[in-house]
């Protein structure tokens, strides 16, 4: 079955505490793109990468890094979470960056206290 | 900036009757649209698309206008069925962006039987 799988799910962690959430696919999407969703302000996006190690900033990219070394994974990395990042936090993935038609992974609920 | 806008929050319709969600741009860089359904805990799914060469795009019960010099795009489900409600994200995406997704706020669609 075509997925994006992401973990975790739920995560409340406590500031500063350094995190990873783990995106992958396996449908050999070239692009793939993390967003948060946060009330009333829709999805934004965070990062984006076009193929291996090609990875870029999105609307909102501050205090996130990301990688991408192997064509399926796209980790989202939280080197000092705070407050502010608690979101709900979508990864996606889309067959090549001219094809927009993104299957988005299940959600991660990230909670910062 | 929000270049994406869906300004009604919400919309409750009879099992049957036609459904329709409008979305505004700002942005005439724009050249193709996107319209994902979302159910709560689970990921945006990709629904139907338009091209900006195009002004209409159907999909079974799914229909996408697209008024270019308006700037806007709609939505029509025809019948509603009460498996649509659902929240709605309107997206577009423009050239030399790595083709990110900007994404509308989301209009709840509630369907009535």
């Amino acid at each position: 079955e075509a997925q994006v799988t992401q973990n975790p799910r739920y995560l409340i962690t406590v500031t500063g505490k350094k995190l990873t959430v783990t995106c992958s696919q396996n449908m050999n999407h070239e692009y793939m793109s993390w967003y948060r969703q946060d009330p009333g302000l829709g999805l934004r996006q965070i990062y984006y990468s076009m193929n291996v190690e090609v990875t870029d900033k999105g609307d909102v990219p501050e205090g996130y890094k990301v990688s991408r070394k192997e064509k399926r994974n796209f980790p989202l990395i939280l080197e000092s979470p705070s407050p502010n990042q608690t979101s709900l936090y979508f990864c996606a993935s889309s067959l090549s960056w001219i094809n927009t038609e993104a299957f988005f992974g299940q959600g991660t609920r990230l909670t910062v206290v | 900036d929000q270049q994406v806008k869906q300004n009604s929050p919400s919309l409750s319709v009879q099992e049957g009757r036609i459904s329709i969600l409008n979305c505004d741009y700002t942005n005439s860089m724009f050249d193709y649209f996107l319209w994902y359904k979302k159910y709560p805990a689970e990921g945006p799914t990709f629904l139907i698309s338009i091209s900006s060469i195009k002004d209409k795009n159907e999909d079974g019960r799914f229909t996408v206008f697209l008024n270019k010099s308006a700037k806007h795009l709609s939505l029509h489900i025809v019948p509603s069925q009460p498996g649509d409600s659902a929240v709605y994200f309107c997206a577009a995406s423009k050239p030399n962006s790595g083709y990110a997704l900007n994404f509308g706020k989301g209009t709840s669609l509630l369907v009535t039987p």
